[in-house]
């Protein structure tokens, strides 16, 4: 199993451009998530999903747009790029509480944007 | 913000010693987790405690949680040098399935 795996692991991108971040996992996770890290915030949530054609809101979620599709794919938009959204990006899965799993999250390898 | 705190944020041991690094929250939680950080890598699950627990142990690693206190802290017994990372607590909130990450501590292990 590959886990979760994301693309591209570095971009640069102008002002104003858009990107689409590409996340996929292959241990049929219910929930998936995007995160962002700067230095010395922790990881801020943008928005999750907790199944196949769901999305919602999380902590950071302005600037960014999500869909999922598919179970297996949780992809994050930028569509106006901002210097502001220079950060490591993260996409996590879980199984949801009810499955009797623990809640944890498997993270892949991150993406590193820089937006000039 | 319902984010934890890591103390301290950054902490140098030599190889052998044992590292402990704490984490304080402010509402009532469900359950608490630390992460693992290897530099420039993705997040690493390494151990979970619930609520109801005080202590948990996987290998080399003593979690304990103190609801009362709102505080866990995360015990290294006999550091090696591949344990220099960083590492965050974690919680998730009573009826939330999401986690609030902590700033992290930074771990570097002196060989």
């Amino acid at each position: 199993n590959a886990g979760v795996t994301q693309t591209p692991k570095f971009r640069v991108l102008k002002t104003g451009q858009s990107m689409t971040l590409l996340c996929a996992q292959d241990m049929n996770h219910e929930y998936m998530y995007w995160y962002r890290q700067d230095p010395g915030m922790g990881l801020r949530l943008i928005h999750y999903s907790v199944g196949e054609g769901t999305t919602a809101k999380g902590e950071v979620p302005d600037g960014y747009n999500v869909s999922r599709l598919k179970k297996q794919n949780f992809l994050l938009g930028l569509e106006s790029a901002a210097p502001s959204q220079t950060s490591v990006y993260f996409c996590a899965s879980s199984y949801p509480r009810q499955r009797g799993g623990q809640e944890t999250q498997y993270f892949g390898p991150g993406t590193r944007l820089l937006v000039l | 913000s319902q984010q934890g705190e890591e103390d301290p944020q950054a902490l140098s041991i030599q190889e052998g010693e044992n590292a402990t690094m704490n984490c304080s929250y402010k509402t009532s939680i469900n359950n608490l987790q630390w992460y693992r950080q290897n530099s420039g890598r993705g997040l690493v699950h390494l151990i979970l405690i619930r609520s109801n627990e005080r202590e948990k142990h996987s290998g080399r690693l003593r979690v304990t949680l103190d609801t009362s206190k709102k505080s866990s802290s995360l015990l290294i017994t006999a550091s090696r040098a591949a344990d220099t990372a960083s590492y965050f607590c974690a919680t998730v909130f009573f009826g939330n399935e999401k986690l609030t990450f902590g700033t992290g501590t930074r771990l570097t292990i002196i060989p």
